[in-house]
């Protein structure tokens, strides 16, 4: 079946640290999306990509960084700079041929800072 | 950035009701969409209303779009307890570059 995958579903954190987090789709969807969900609000959006070798800020994209080597995936590394990270963080994907389209969410990574 | 504003922000009905929730936004859209969430899992997306369109059905949902007043309403019939979950609106603008923004949400109970 088609869909995205996000892994880990949990990843814990230390001070200091950076980690990535993996999205990889097999939609042949050409844009991919990453955002953060704190509890209780709403989506923000932290960067995205419509082609390969190519990606752009989001609205809260500082401590946040990105590539989008191959159409499949697009991995986000929250480093050390991201001084609040625990959340949860949503990947997303939608065609860019098709108007008028819906994205298609993974089932999210919940990140802890220990 | 634009963003959609949900009202209410929770809700809570009797299994077999009927549940409203309500959107605002603030720029000129392409397209409206709706999405659902379950605690602690991703969005799925419900239902997609354009610009040009007033009503559209998707079984028991029901969206509208009035864009004069900017805002759209999803109403879920003959609620379930298994509709128990959060509701979001999410705007596709050109002034955004077709990127999705999303509202806050509202949560709803349903209880059986």
């Amino acid at each position: 079946d088609g869909g995205i995958t996000q892994s880990p579903k949990y990843l814990f954190r230390k001070e200091g640290q950076n980690v990535t987090l993996s999205c990889e789709q097999n939609l042949n969807h050409d844009a991919m999306y990453w955002y953060r969900q704190d509890p209780g609000q709403g989506l923000r959006l932290i960067y995205y990509s419509q082609i390969v070798n190519d990606f752009q800020k989001g609205d809260i994209a500082e401590g946040y960084s990105v590539s989008r080597e191959k159409k499949e995936s697009f991995p986000l590394t929250v480093t050390s700079a991201q001084k609040n990270p625990t959340a949860f963080y949503l990947c997303a994907s939608s065609p860019l041929s098709t108007p008028n389209y819906g994205y298609t969410f993974g089932s999210g990574t919940r990140l802890t800072v220990v | 950035s634009q963003q959609g504003e949900e009202d209410p922000q929770a809700l809570s009905i009797q299994e077999g009701e009927n549940a409203t929730m309500n959107c605002s936004y603030k720029t000129s859209i392409n397209n409206l969409q709706w999405y659902r969430q379950n605690s602690g899992r991703g969005l799925v997306h419900l239902i997609l209303i354009r610009s040009n369109e007033r009503e559209k059905h998707s079984g028991r949902l029901r969206v509208t779009l009035d864009t004069s007043k900017k805002s759209s309403s999803l109403l879920i019939t003959a609620s379930r307890a298994a509709d128990t979950a959060s509701y979001f609106c999410a705007t596709d603008a050109l002034a955004a570059g077709n990127k999705l923004t999303f509202g806050g949400g509202t949560r709803v109970l349903v209880k059986p």
